[in-house]
């Protein structure tokens, strides 16, 4: 079946300027997962769904980054506002529950900003 | 303290060869460990999750060691296609569903 999809794949956007990147979790996971790595670095966990629901927002770096999830299916990021640190990859990850369940990761967005 | 730490490498072995990486944890009361690997501009990709018992997937071996925090992934016979990234993860101290991602470890496989 199809796996994590990601969109777009690449963002270039002006400082200030605020975006929106989509993830499509795999069909029938309950669990989805935003990450963001920097070039060289590790993966850092921003939040997760349950569902629709978000119990943990306390990775997301400010208050410029939110998320939301609808249909228990595509969930969206967005940052307001971008500066040039927030220049990533941002991954979606999805699993069929929680607790340590093994994660799928989508191809990721790689965003740019001048 | 980093909650998951490895050795950046980067491992430089030529085909054949067996190597083997470490990775260090800092919680205790973390449940759950895997091993990805990440290829250069890629997406992580699930290699194998690690069992108390230790573990075998053909060439790849996971083992865990809770009395010293230590996760290992032996890899014999390195293929060139072996080359990347490999990221050792744990679950979060705070919550069973985050999971911490090492930084990775590099493995450059020469002919």
């Amino acid at each position: 079946g199809a796996g994590v999809s990601q969109s777009p794949s690449n963002k270039v956007t002006e400082k200030g300027k605020d975006v929106e990147l989509r993830c499509d979790p795999i069909s029938g996971h309950t669990a989805l997962y935003w990450y963001r790595q920097r070039l060289g670095q590790g993966l850092e966990f921003l939040i997760y769904f349950q569902g629709n629901s978000a119990p943990d927002k306390s990775g997301l770096p400010s208050d410029r980054f939110s998320a939301e999830r609808t249909g228990e299916s595509v969930s969206t990021l967005t940052i307001q506002r971008t500066q040039q640190e927030d220049s990533a990859v941002y991954l979606c990850a999805s699993s069929l529950g929680l607790a340590g369940t093994k994660q799928f990761f989508g191809p990721g967005t790689r965003l740019t900003v001048l | 303290r980093k909650e998951v730490e490895q050795d950046p490498g980067p491992f430089n072995v030529p085909e054949g060869a067996t190597v083997a990486f470490n990775c260090t944890y800092s919680n205790s009361a973390s449940q759950s460990f895997f091993w990805y690997r990440q290829d250069c501009r890629k997406e992580p990709k699930l290699l194998m999750s690690v069992y108390s018992s230790g573990n075998e997937d053909g060439r790849f071996t996971a083992q865990l060691n809770r009395a010293s925090q230590y996760i290992s992934l032996l890899i014999r016979d390195s293929k060139l296609s072996d080359s990347a990234t490999y990221l050792c993860v744990v679950n979060g101290m705070d919550s069973s569903y985050k999971l911490i991602f090492g930084s990775g470890t590099r493995l450059l496989v020469r002919p």
